[in-house]
């Protein structure tokens, strides 16, 4: 198995521009979620999802960013506008066994 | 709610020497208990997990952990550390119910030669 797939893996951006980041679990894993980790802020759950359906959205930290997953094997993180303190490193994440989560390698997201 | 404590952000320690990472973790419920290793540039990678039954785990590259329900500690050791080793480490908890884990804030583990 591949592991959890991100694209891109790094991004620059500039203030204002939509950022699309993009994750593919592991095929039979039934949730997925999505992370941000800052040095100011550690690790932080945005979003998760069961069986393609948005659990807890409660780390989403504005309206500006949203997360769809409209099939088991695909997921997407929208920031649109972006802003420079939305520079950070994004993970996604996907669970099989019950509580065991498998890390993508991150997308590093830099906003000028 | 749950929470996990881990004591120090930098642990130094010498090759060879032992390996000692602090969690302490508060949960209404039995909890399940987690350590996670992120090297430089890298997504988080499962070292060792705690759910039921024994309360010595073993993980990957000669970790362990040991599962003290008086002490609410769930802390890492290694014997015998090597250069390999230097990453940061995290304790997770969740419990029953839900997927999502609550991570600490990490302890970055240096090696020294």
């Amino acid at each position: 198995d591949a592991g959890v797939i991100q694209s891109p893996r790094h991004e620059v951006t500039e203030m204002g521009q939509e950022v699309t980041l993009r994750c593919k679990p592991i095929s039979g894993h039934n949730s997925l979620f999505w992370y941000r980790q800052t040095m100011m802020r550690g690790l932080e759950l945005l979003i998760y999802f069961n069986n393609n359906v948005p659990i807890d959205d409660s780390g989403m930290p504005e309206d500006r960013f949203s997360a769809k997953m409209p099939n088991a094997s695909f997921s997407t993180l929208k920031i649109q506008p972006s802003e420079p303190r939305d520079s950070a490193v994004y993970f996604c994440a996907s669970g099989g066994q019950p509580y065991e989560q498998y890390f993508g390698p991150g997308t590093r997201l830099t906003v000028t | 709610a749950q929470s996990v404590t881990q004591l120090g952000s930098h642990v130094s320690v010498s090759e060879g020497a032992l390996v000692l990472l602090r969690c302490n973790y508060s949960s209404s419920v039995p909890p399940y208990l987690f350590w996670y290793v992120q090297y430089p540039n890298q997504g988080l990678q499962l070292l060792l997990k705690y759910t039921t039954g024994a309360t010595l785990v073993k993980g990957i590259n000669g970790f362990e952990a040991e599962f003290k329900k008086s002490e609410t500690s769930f802390h890492l050791t290694k014997p015998s550390a090597h250069m390999s080793d230097a990453a940061e480490y995290f304790c997770a908890v969740t419990n029953t119910g839900f997927q999502k884990l609550v991570f600490g804030t990490g302890t970055r583990l240096l090696v020294s030669p």
